[in-house]
């Protein structure tokens, strides 16, 4: 099967921007989760999407939104982008209904602010 | 002070040493998980554990609930086990809760 796959790998914004993010979970996974890592912050859940719905949010301001597709693949969004947001953005999918299953992640998307 | 703490932050050892993590929490939690990040960011998980011990290859991982507290052990510990080990509580709050992460460094 394949991996979790992630779009774009290396993104460069400008501070007030927005962006979206891509993921594809393994095939057959409902549950997708999204995380910040950052050198200050590490990692951080931001959401999880299950069958489409959001099931459960991180502490995040409403800037950070994400959605999910009836073929469980997933984007997150965010607005009015800051310089604090420079980050790599990793999504996980999960097998089974429960959230937060064994955390199968996607490479990561590397998101600069300048 | 942290929901989720693991100690020690940084570890170097020698090729062949055995190497114990360890990651305490201070909420309720239904699962708690070990990952491993290599250098260029990819995290791979490597137990999700809700009681008592598993065991995969050289790596062993157990949890005491009442204790709130889990350990990684690595037996035998390789230059390829050098990566950065993450625990993490699913909370009873629906929310995944990150440690600080244990640098690791096996010089042969």
């Amino acid at each position: 099967k394949a991996g979790v796959t992630q779009t774009p790998r290396y993104l460069i914004k400008t501070r007030g921007q927005q962006v979206t993010l891509s993921c594809s979970p393994i095939s057959g996974h409902r549950s997708v989760s999204w995380y910040q890592q950052t050198p200050g912050q590490g990692l951080q859940f931001l959401f999880e999407y299950f069958s489409e719905t959001q099931r459960n949010k991180g502490n995040f301001p409403g800037r950070f939104s994400g959605r999910q597709f009836s073929n469980s693949r997933s984007e997150m969004n965010v607005s009015t982008l800051e310089l604090g947001d420079s980050a790599l953005y990793l999504c996980a999918s999960s097998a089974g209904q429960g959230a937060f299953g064994e955390q199968f992640f996607g490479p990561g998307t590397r998101l600069t602010v300048l | 002070k942290n929901e989720v703490e693991q100690s020690p932050q940084n570890l170097t050892a020698q090729e062949g040493e055995f190497i114990t993590i360890n990651c305490s929490y201070s909420v309720g939690i239904s699962a708690l998980h070990w990952l491993q990040q290599h250098p260029g960011g990819g995290i791979v998980s490597l137990f999700m554990l809700s009681s008592g011990k598993k065991k995969h290859g050289r790596l062993i991982a157990t949890i005491n609930i009442q204790e709130k507290h889990s350990s990684l052990h690595i037996t035998a510990s390789h230059p390829r086990d050098s990566a950065v080990y993450i625990c993490a509580v699913n909370s009873n709050t629906d929310k995944l809760i990150f440690g600080t992460g244990t640098r690791l460094q096996v010089f042969p």
